[in-house]
C-alpha cells in the first residue's frame, strides 16, 4: 500500500530564508504527488503535483519540489520565506489502489514564519 | 467561477442525533471526493462519485456514513447516529474527470463537533 511520511509536524523560519519542507513517500509504482496548503479556516489549495514528466516541479507563490526515485522524496522548497507563507503544508500521493485515484495525504507541517 | 461550496461550515449536534453535511462542487466536474480531516491530522478519503454513481466507499468509517449524489453534481454525507469520535472536519473535492492526474479542487470544509 502507498504511504505518506512528512518529516517536522512544525517548521519555523525567518523572513527571507530557505524554506525546506519534508515529504517522503512508499509506492511500488511510479507515483502522483502533490502538495498542498491550507490556511486557517481554508480548504486546500494545490500548490504544485508531479505526474511523471519534469522531476522539477514548479507551483504557486514561488515554491517548487523536486522528485527524486532514488530517495524516495519530494520535498517542498521556497528560496526566501514571506510571512503570508504561514500555513500547514500537506503531502499527498496518488492511491493506485483506489478505484479512481483518491489522494493519501501526510500528516502535515505547520509552517510558521517569523519576522 | 466558483469553487467548491460546502454548507454548513459549522455543525454542532448532540451526541445521537442525525446529520447532513452538503457539498456543491465546481459546475461540469464529474469527480466528487469526501475526505475526513480529525484534528492535527491529514484528510482521509472517505468515498468517492463519479457523476451519480457511488464507485468508492471504502473509507466510510461505519454503516453509520452514508453519501449520495443522486443527479450527478450536488453531493449530501448523512451521518446517523453521531459519536464523538465523529468530531472533525469533512472535506469535499472535485475534479473534472476521472483520470488520477487531474486535480482536486477543495472546498472549505464543514466542522462537526459532537458533544
Amino acid at each position: 500500500a502507498q504511504s505518506v511520511t512528512q518529516l517536522g509536524s512544525h517548521v519555523s523560519v525567518s523572513e527571507g530564508a530557505l524554506v525546506l519542507l519534508r515529504c517522503n513517500y512508499s509506492s511500488s509504482v511510479p507515483p502522483y504527488l502533490f502538495w498542498y496548503v491550507q490556511y486557517p479556516n481554508q480548504g486546500l489549495q494545490l500548490l504544485l503535483k508531479y505526474t511523471s514528466a519534469a522531476t522539477l516541479v514548479k507551483g504557486i507563490n514561488g515554491f517548487e519540489a523536486e522528485f527524486k526515485k532514488s530517495e524516495t522524496s519530494f520535498h517542498l522548497t521556497k528560496p526566501s520565506a514571506h510571512m503570508s507563507d504561514a500555513a500547514e503544508y500537506f503531502c499527498a500521493g496518488m492511491n493506485y489502489g483506489g478505484s479512481q485515484g483518491n489522494l493519501i495525504f501526510g500528516k502535515g507541517t505547520k509552517l510558521s514564519v517569523k519576522p | 467561477g466558483a469553487g467548491v461550496s460546502q454548507s454548513p461550515r459549522y455543525k454542532v449536534a448532540k451526541r445521537g442525533q442525525d446529520v447532513a453535511l452538503r457539498c456543491d462542487p465546481i459546475s461540469g466536474h464529474v469527480s466528487l471526493f469526501w475526505y475526513q480531516q480529525a484534528l492535527g491530522q491529514g484528510p482521509e478519503f472517505l468515498t468517492y462519485f463519479q457523476n451519480e454513481a457511488q464507485l468508492d466507499k471504502s473509507g466510510l468509517p461505519s454503516d453509520r456514513f452514508f453519501a449520495e449524489r443522486p443527479e450527478g453534481s450536488v453531493s449530501t454525507l448523512k451521518i446517523q447516529r453521531t459519536q464523538q469520535e465523529d468530531s472533525a472536519v469533512y472535506l469535499c473535492a472535485s475534479s473534472l474527470g476521472g483520470t488520477r492526474t487531474e486535480t482536486q479542487y477543495f472546498g472549505p470544509g464543514t466542522r462537526l463537533l459532537v458533544l
